[in-house]
């Protein structure tokens, strides 16, 4: 009964350092996302795919990558750290664009770039 | 431009309390407005409202959807410490995105 999974949980990063944000999920959801949440900024898309090999932008894409090369998995790459992605990140899944498509969330990973 | 509005920010009340969460959209070709509930990581869902006037409930939770004056409004009563959280709500729209207000912290005390 995983559901969505997210790793890592914490991370610190430098200024200009990449690296690779997993999520995973299986429910064999079409729909998969990458939200940031930022104090009192709320909940905001950064990249979402509506199935494999399909991706699109959200609200906040600048500075960030993704890809759908599986149902199950879609990566959020950041290319060149800074420090204005730190922020909590949220994973989230659900089945498509279809009634009763609430989202399911990962546990998120919290990221401090210095 | 899109955009979801909740109020208050943050309520702080006591047990046994009830309280009123808003809701208000403006989002093209809306869909549905969802409601989670978010205490210390992923929010959890709690109502998906798509039709106008239609009350879901759960428990002492409740919710309503006005579509015609775009918003909706989140019931707790008999409030419990436990439903400390931040409560989002959000908007569907367009082609499956969706839109987040930035919450309404909720503090119970005993």
């Amino acid at each position: 009964n995983a559901g969505v999974t997210q790793t890592p949980k914490f991370q610190v990063l430098k200024t200009g350092q990449s690296m690779t944000l997993q999520c995973a999920q299986d429910m064999n959801h079409e729909y998969m996302s990458w939200y940031r949440q930022d104090p009192g900024m709320g909940l905001r898309l950064i990249h979402y795919s509506v199935g494999a090999g399909i991706t699109d932008q959200g609200e906040v894409p600048n500075g960030y990558n993704v890809s759908r090369s599986t149902t199950e998995d879609f990566p959020l790459r950041l290319l060149s750290a800074a420090p204005s992605q730190t922020s909590v990140y949220f994973c989230a899944s659900r089945t498509g664009p279809t009634l009763g498509e609430k989202l399911f969330f990962g546990s998120g990973t919290q990221l401090s770039v210095l | 431009e899109d955009k979801v509005v909740q109020s208050p920010l943050s309520l702080v009340v006591h047990e046994g309390d009830t309280v009123t969460l808003n809701c208000s959209y403006e989002v093209t070709n809306f869909r549905s407005l969802l409601w989670y509930k978010q205490e210390k990581k992923a929010p959890t869902f709690l109502f998906m409202l798509t039709s106008s006037g239609i009350e879901k409930k759960s428990g002492r939770l409740s919710s309503i959807l006005d579509k015609k004056e775009l918003f909706s409004i989140l019931n707790i009563t008999a409030t419990q410490t436990g439903d400390s959280a931040v409560y989002l709500c959000a908007g569907i729209y367009n082609t499956d995105k969706l839109i987040f207000g930035t919450g309404t912290r909720l503090q119970v005390f005993p």
